[in-house]
C-alpha cells in the first residue's frame, strides 16, 4: 500500500505568491518523521524541511513551512513568496520509527511546481 | 552542495555488462543509502549501510550488490545489466543509523543508460 500520497501531479503559481503542496501519509506507527525534498531539472535531491510526529509546532525553514495536521495524517508544504527558482519536482517522504519498517525513506510520486513570472 | 559526492555523473553501457557506482558520504556521516529513480517506479530504496555493515535492504535485485568500505565510501555494483536498469541512482548519507530524525542528504546522482 502506498504510504505517501501526493495528489497533485502538477501545480502552477505566480511569482511572489504562496503555494501549498499536498502530502498525506499512512502509518500506524506513533513515531515517524516527515521530510520534503526538492528536485530541480538538474536532478539533484535537495532536503528542505523535516517534521517529527511528536513535534508540537509546525516546522519552518526560511520560506518553507510545513502545515502538519496529525489527526488528518497530512503534512503539506507551504512555499511563501514563490521565486522562479522554486520551479522543480517536490517530494514528500516518511520514515517510520519501528525498525521492522526498515530505515528507508518512503517517497511519494512527487508534485511538479512551475512558477510563472 | 550536500557534501555527498557520486561518480561517475553519467554512465552509458550495453546490456549484459557490469558497472560500479561510487559514493562518498558527507564528512562524519556513518550511514549510506542507495536509491533508484525511474519514471515508472519513482524513487525506490535499494540498500543501507551503517558504519560498514548492511543495515536494511529494500527492493534490490540479486544482480545488484553494494558494500561500504572502512573509509565509509560505498560502491553499488550492477551486473548483467538490462534495459530496465536505466535510471538515476542516488546515494544519500546520514549521521546516524536511520532514526526518524536522521535526515538523509543526497548526492547529485549517477545517470545510467543501458543500450
Amino acid at each position: 500500500a502506498q504510504k505517501i500520497t501526493q495528489t497533485q501531479p502538477g501545480m502552477f503559481v505566480q511569482e511572489k505568491e504562496a503555494v501549498t503542496l499536498d502530502c498525506t501519509y499512512d502509518t500506524s506507527d506513533p513515531s515517524y518523521g516527515l521530510f520534503w525534498y526538492k528536485q530541480p531539472s538538474s536532478g539533484e535531491m535537495i532536503f528542505l524541511i523535516y517534521q517529527g510526529s511528536y513535534d508540537q509546532q509546525n516546522a519552518t525553514e526560511g520560506r518553507y513551512s510545513l502545515n502538519f495536521q496529525k489527526a488528518r495524517k497530512s503534512a503539506n508544504l507551504v512555499i511563501s513568496a514563490s521565486q522562479l527558482g522554486d520551479s522543480a519536482m517536490y517530494f514528500c517522504a516518511m520514515r517510520e520509527g519501528n525498525p521492522n519498517s526498515g530505515y528507508a525513506l518512503n517517497f511519494g510520486k512527487g508534485t511538479s511546481l512551475l512558477v510563472t513570472p | 552542495d550536500s557534501g555527498v559526492t557520486q561518480t561517475p555523473k553519467h554512465l552509458i553501457t550495453a546490456t549484459g555488462q557490469r558497472v560500479t557506482l561510487r559514493c562518498s558520504p558527507r564528512s562524519g556521516d556513518l550511514s549510506v543509502y542507495w536509491y533508484q529513480q525511474s519514471l515508472d517506479q519513482g524513487l525506490q530504496f535499494l540498500i543501507q549501510y551503517y558504519n560498514g555493515e548492511e543495515r536494511a535492504k529494500g527492493n534490490i535485485l540479486e544482480r545488484f550488490s553494494a558494500q561500504q568500505f572502512p573509509d565509509l565510501h560505498s560502491e553499488l555494483n550492477l551486473s548483467s545489466l538490462e534495459l530496465g536498469d536505466s535510471a538515476l541512482y542516488f546515494c544519500a548519507s546520514s549521521a546516524g543509523a536511520g532514526g526518524i530524525t536522521d535526515t538523509q542528504y543526497f548526492g547529485p546522482g549517477t545517470r545510467l543508460t543501458v543500450l
